[in-house]
């Protein structure tokens, strides 16, 4: 997972409550994405970025926005948080060669 | 709609054995096919990555094989150590952005 950073690691919200999660990537590449996992569903894409200023939605993006004023950062906001928000949310980077690198997760619980 | 799925959903073999782990999609429109390795509350780690053009890739004991027109792939990993313990996951990436991953198969090696 060398060169995906996420912050934070673990996060308890009450529902209502908003947060963003960080994803930062020291490989310069240009597209980033945020997955969520849950048990037995596999990995689903929220949202990717192509690059700097750009945005798009993925397989499940409603409740989320994110934004990417920096090409090394790539963040995921939670306006107002829901118990169905409860996942483990993963940051991936790729680049021209396609392998898409992880950052190690960021487990949020929504009570 | 590409589904991806990945059987048998976890797997228990003694240290030594050489074993086959399948990934099987319903779209042979694919781009790329890319073989993960989860261990428990990590992030992906990127094993073998084969492009729409290959049939297989290989990385020490592990040989990944693709073959589009069934819609199957598969990840052979010989001589099994406990440290192969693990959750192997495959993605399919199509057109665009979106990749969609399998549920994964739960692997356990038995010293």
């Amino acid at each position: 997972n060398a060169g995906v950073t996420q912050t934070p690691k673990f996060r308890v919200l009450k529902t209502g409550q908003s947060m963003t999660l960080l994803c930062a990537q020291d490989m310069n590449h240009e597209y980033m994405y945020w997955y969520r996992q849950d048990p037995g569903m596999g990995l689903r894409l929220i949202h990717y970025s192509v690059g700097e200023g750009t945005t798009a939605k993925g397989e499940v993006p409603d409740g989320y926005n994110v934004s990417r004023l920096k090409k090394q950062n790539f963040l995921l906001g939670l306006e107002s948080a829901a118990p169905s928000q409860t996942s483990v949310y993963f940051c991936a980077i790729s680049g021209d060669g396609e392998t898409q690198y992880f950052g190690p997760g960021t487990r949020l619980l929504v009570l | 709609k590409q589904e991806v799925t990945q059987i048998p959903a976890a797997l228990s073999v003694p240290e030594g054995e050489n074993l086959v782990l399948n990934c099987s999609f319903t779209d042979s429109a694919i781009y790329n096919l890319q073989w993960f390795r989860q261990d428990p509350g990590k992030g992906l780690t990127s094993l073998l990555l084969i492009q729409s053009s290959q049939r297989e890739q290989t990385s020490g004991r592990l040989n990944a094989s693709l073959d589009k027109s069934s819609g199957r792939s598969t990840l052979y990993i010989a001589a099994s150590q406990p440290g192969d313990s693990a959750t192997y996951l495959c993605a399919v990436k199509g057109g665009g952005f979106k990749t969609i991953f399998g549920a994964g198969t739960r692997l356990f090696v038995k010293a």
